[in-house]
């Protein structure tokens, strides 16, 4: 299996181009989602989805959409590159909802991650 | 507030020694989960091992056991007979089951150096 896919590993842009990261996962997990890492920060959570067709916001998801279109699919749209959205970018999926937190079905497994920098 | 705390930001291990990297959380949510994932310098996240709020027993993978102590709050990780390839970032975090988008809250890590 390929867990959960990342692309691209890197990419930069200038101030007010858009582009997106791409996520796919081939385990059928329900619940996926994007996170930011940044220095003295740790990881943030952007937006989140619990089924196709489901999506919503995290904690910084000023600037960044999203759709989920299929179950395996969560891309992360950035609309107008800032330099603030410079960043280490994750997809994260897990096999629960969060119906199941205390069971080892909500661990997240995580992409390999995406390194932008913006312009 | 809902928190984890990391308070080792650095911490040196002799080849094949165990060490100990400390976890405590804050919440008042009954039901959660806590994690432990390894960050390599190549940056990708990797899963090393849960443990319920629920769960009696420490969980163990392979040289990573927990220390879970519920009335306390922490939760650290034990790495047994460590390897050079252990020298990363730890984090430890939480999930909770009272928080509707269930995001993963994070320590801000301990980094770990194993020394030949």
């Amino acid at each position: 299996n390929a867990g959960v896919t990342q692309t691209p590993k890197f990419q930069v842009l200038k101030t007010g181009q858009s582009m997106t990261l791409q996520c796919a996962q081939d385990m059928n997990h329900e619940y996926m989602s994007w996170y930011r890492q940044d220095p003295g920060m740790g990881l943030r959570l952007i937006h989140y989805s619990v089924g196709a067709g489901i999506t919503d916001q995290g904690e910084v998801p000023n600037g960044y959409n999203v759709s989920r279109s299929t179950t395996e699919d969560f891309p992360l749209r950035l609309l107008s590159a800032a330099p603030s959205q410079t960043s280490v970018y994750f997809c994260a999926s897990s096999r629960d909802r969060g119906r199941l937190i205390t069971s080892g079905a909500n661990v997240l497994t995580f992409g390999a991650g995406s390194r932008l920098t913006v312009l | 507030a809902q928190k984890i705390t990391q308070t080792q930001p650095g911490m040196f291990v002799q080849e094949k020694e165990a060490v100990t990297l400390d976890c405590t959380y804050d919440t008042s949510d009954q039901s959660y989960g806590l994690f432990w994932y390894k960050q390599p310098s190549s940056g990708e996240m990797i899963f090393l091992i849960y443990q319920g709020s629920y769960d009696e027993q420490n969980a163990t993978e392979g040289r990573y056991s927990l220390n879970f102590q519920k009335a306390r709050k922490s939760t650290n990780l034990v790495i047994s007979a460590s390897q050079l390839g252990d020298s990363a970032m730890y984090f430890c975090a939480m999930r909770l089951s009272m928080d509707s988008s269930y995001k993963l809250i994070f320590g801000s890590g301990t980094r770990l150096l194993v020394r030949p």
